[in-house]
């Protein structure tokens, strides 16, 4: 079955500072990847996403993320952290049959000043 | 068209009344999702519409769940009978039909559900 799992549920990092988030899946086939951003009582806003080719993506807010298909990963990352990243984070894959997502569980990030 | 559009955003409700929830996708959009988020959890599938048919369900969609998406277009989710569990987020998205397998879902802002 597929599956999504983000290993640290709660990070924070000091502004200015690089951010890593981890994402392992589990899936059979080659797999559709995204990230979302949810801010409190919002819904999820995508920040990038991977279906193929090169495995380095670049999102919106100066995210990237690379897939890595050996490691089963899918980490988000960003050189500079700003006070507004603060958030909830969430990996997904994409079901192709159905286009429906499996999320993690949400790593939610805290930025201290 | 700015996206999709979920009403109400907030619905608070007695334990055993029944509600309901809208979904209007974004134009032209033919696939529909509905999702349901609880607190500190990653949003969870319910159910899927391609136009105006179903076409999947999960195991989480109990009997007291029913969706429809008549003519296509707006989708509704009802809850019959409400129970504590319930109280969640309920998420709306839809996605376009060209090229479906490489497009991203939009959401919409979500109604949250709080049985007391």
């Amino acid at each position: 079955a597929q599956s999504v799992t983000q290993p640290d549920i709660h990070i924070t990092v000091s502004e200015g500072a690089s951010l890593e988030l981890r994402c392992n899946y589990s899936y059979g086939a080659t797999p559709y990847l995204f990230w979302y951003v949810q801010s409190p009582g919002q819904g999820l806003q995508l920040l990038l996403k991977y279906f193929s080719g090169d495995t380095l993506v670049q999102g919106i807010k100066g995210f990237e993320a690379e897939f890595k298909r050996s490691q089963s990963s899918f980490n988000l990352r960003k050189p500079s952290v700003h006070w507004s990243d603060a958030a909830e984070y969430f990996c997904a894959v994409a079901n192709t049959q159905g286009g429906k997502l499996i999320f993690g569980q949400g790593t939610e990030l805290s930025v201290k000043p | 068209d700015t996206g999709v559009s979920q009403d109400p955003r907030h619905k608070i409700t007695k334990r055993g009344q029944n509600v309901t929830f809208r979904c209007d996708p974004i134009s032209e959009h033919n696939r529909l999702y509905w999702y349901r988020q609880t607190l500190g959890q990653g949003p969870e599938f319910l159910t899927y519409f391609q136009n105006e048919a179903q076409l999947e369900k999960s195991r989480l969609l109990s009997d007291r769940f029913s969706a429809e998406r008549p003519k296509g277009s707006f989708s509704t989710l009802e809850i019959q009978r409400t129970e504590q569990g319930d109280s969640a987020m309920y998420l709306c998205a839809s996605r376009p039909k060209l090229r479906a397998e490489n497009t991203e879902a939009f959401f919409g802002q979500g109604t949250r559900l709080t049985v007391v």
